[in-house]
């Protein structure tokens, strides 16, 4: 079964600064998706970043990129020049082909003014 | 483009009672559609995979009978809580798989609390 581990319940960074959340997935599949969601406190499901696995380039979405190591089966997100509107709860999350979605356990990030 | 309406946002219903969730895709055809159950602070556990003509696909340990999955079209999903108890009080979200570039998206929830 896929699984999807992010070990950072909760991080912190200092507005305008960078952070890296972690996460790390399993699979026995050699064509999948990966995604980063963001969940503020309206509880809506914000699509941030999507990398597919076939793509060796990493995905950037302004000021989010993703470290997607498919080896190591590891794919962090890099937030630059924090801002008060990043503070959420952020989700990593699996998906093969066209399938269900595996979702991490989320990593509530701060953002101190 | 590929919005996901879900509806209520939020209910109160009693005991006993049945409570209907509605989920729409509005400007694309989906045929699938998945359910998930979030509690506080906590992940999205999915509930069921709904596929437009035929039965739902439940996870483990999700009472069907309970949790009645419909896709009657292939732009509706309805999740029928049946004879709702406190304990199935929760966050429901639905999703969507829209296709490049959206990907899946999400309604926004719908919040059902039994009293």
């Amino acid at each position: 079964a896929q699984t999807v581990t992010q070990s950072q319940p909760e991080m912190s960074v200092q507005e305008a600064e960078t952070v890296t959340l972690s996460c790390t997935y399993d699979t026995s599949e050699s064509d999948y998706y990966l995604f980063w969601y963001k969940q503020p406190p309206s509880r809506q499901m914000i699509l941030v970043i999507r990398q597919e696995a076939y793509k060796q380039q990493n995905a950037t979405e302004n000021r989010f990129s993703v470290n997607f190591q498919k080896a190591a089966k590891s794919f962090s997100l890099k937030i630059s020049d924090s801002q008060l509107g990043d503070a959420a709860m952020y989700f990593c999350a699996y998906a093969a082909n066209a399938g269900k979605s595996t979702f991490g356990d989320g990593t509530t990030l701060t953002v101190k003014p | 483009g590929a919005v996901v309406s879900q509806h209520p946002s939020w209910v109160i219903c009693k005991s006993g009672t049945s409570v209907k969730i509605e989920c729409r895709s509005l400007d694309f055809q989906a045929t699938t559609m998945f359910w998930y159950r979030q509690f506080p602070k906590q992940s999205l556990m999915l509930m069921a995979t709904s596929n437009e003509g035929s039965k739902a696909t439940y996870e483990q340990g999700v009472e069907k009978d309970k949790f009645l999955i419909n896709h009657a079209s292939l732009t509706l999903s309805t999740l029928t809580v049946t004879s709702a108890h406190p304990e199935d009080s929760s966050f429901y979200i639905c999703s969507a798989r829209a296709g490049l570039p959206h990907g899946y998206t999400f309604g926004s929830g719908t919040r059902l609390t039994v009293v």
